[in-house]
């Protein structure tokens, strides 16, 4: 159990344009899902939590405007880069905690955004 | 002082050794540790979840966590080449809060 899937699994976009990033709970619901960002050997920075029926939380630094999180079911979230640049390209990473004590946060496979 | 501390490495070992990676926490209210796997360019792959002390054994892997010393450790028997990843240690205090993350161990096992 405790499946997630993220899609699409890489890419490439043209500067300005907007990109969306889906991540999918496959076999449980998932009231919070994380999003995440990872530069190459690097670890995971957190970008925001994105909470069901309600307004993301974004950790500091991140642009609210430039990232858009919504989370519109128990099984879905989406995070889309508006207007991106190529200091955008990055790993994109989604994660969200089992319906069940015992499970832990599992990760999507990534997103790997290029923008030319 | 950082809430989890890893070694980031890189550690090498021949074929066949038994792994040691190990993180430190600092805070003790800390009851839930996960280690995951990541390879190059793929999400962390979850390997191993436990509550509070004790050890905990799956296949080659076995967690182990001692909370009065605020150790945590990841044990891998007949490493295999395959191992060949980082691995992260990660913690969180109530469910629905974000997981803390040390940078990550990035381990090579030599053929």
């Amino acid at each position: 159990g405790a499946v997630v899937s993220q899609h699409p699994s890489w890419v490439i976009c043209k500067s300005g344009t907007s990109v969306k990033i889906e991540c999918r709970s496959l076999d449980f619901q998932a009231t919070t899902m994380f999003w995440y960002r990872q530069f190459p050997k690097q670890s995971l920075m957190l970008m925001a939590t994105s909470n069901e029926g309600s307004k993301a939380t974004y950790e500091q630094g991140v642009e609210k405007d430039k990232f858009l999180i919504n989370h519109a079911s128990l099984t879905l979230s989406t995070l889309t880069v508006t207007s991106a640049h190529p200091e955008d390209s990055s790993f994109y990473i989604c994660s969200a905690g089992g319906d069940r004590e015992e499970h832990g946060y599992t990760f999507g496979s990534g997103t790997r955004l290029t923008v030319v | 002082q950082k809430e989890v501390e890893q070694d980031p490495g890189p550690l090498s070992v021949p074929e066949g050794a038994i792994v040691s990676l190990n993180c430190t926490y600092s805070n003790s209210a800390f009851q839930y540790f996960m280690w995951y796997r990541q390879y190059s360019r793929k999400g962390p792959e979850l390997l191993m979840y436990t509550y509070s002390s004790g050890n905990k054994e799956d296949g080659r892997f076995t967690a182990q966590v001692d909370k009065s010393s605020k150790y945590i450790s990841l044990f891998i028997r007949d490493s295999q080449p395959s191992d060949s990843a980082t691995y992260l240690c990660a913690t969180f205090l109530n469910r629905d809060d974000k997981i803390i993350f040390g940078k990550g161990t990035r381990l090579h096992i030599l053929p």
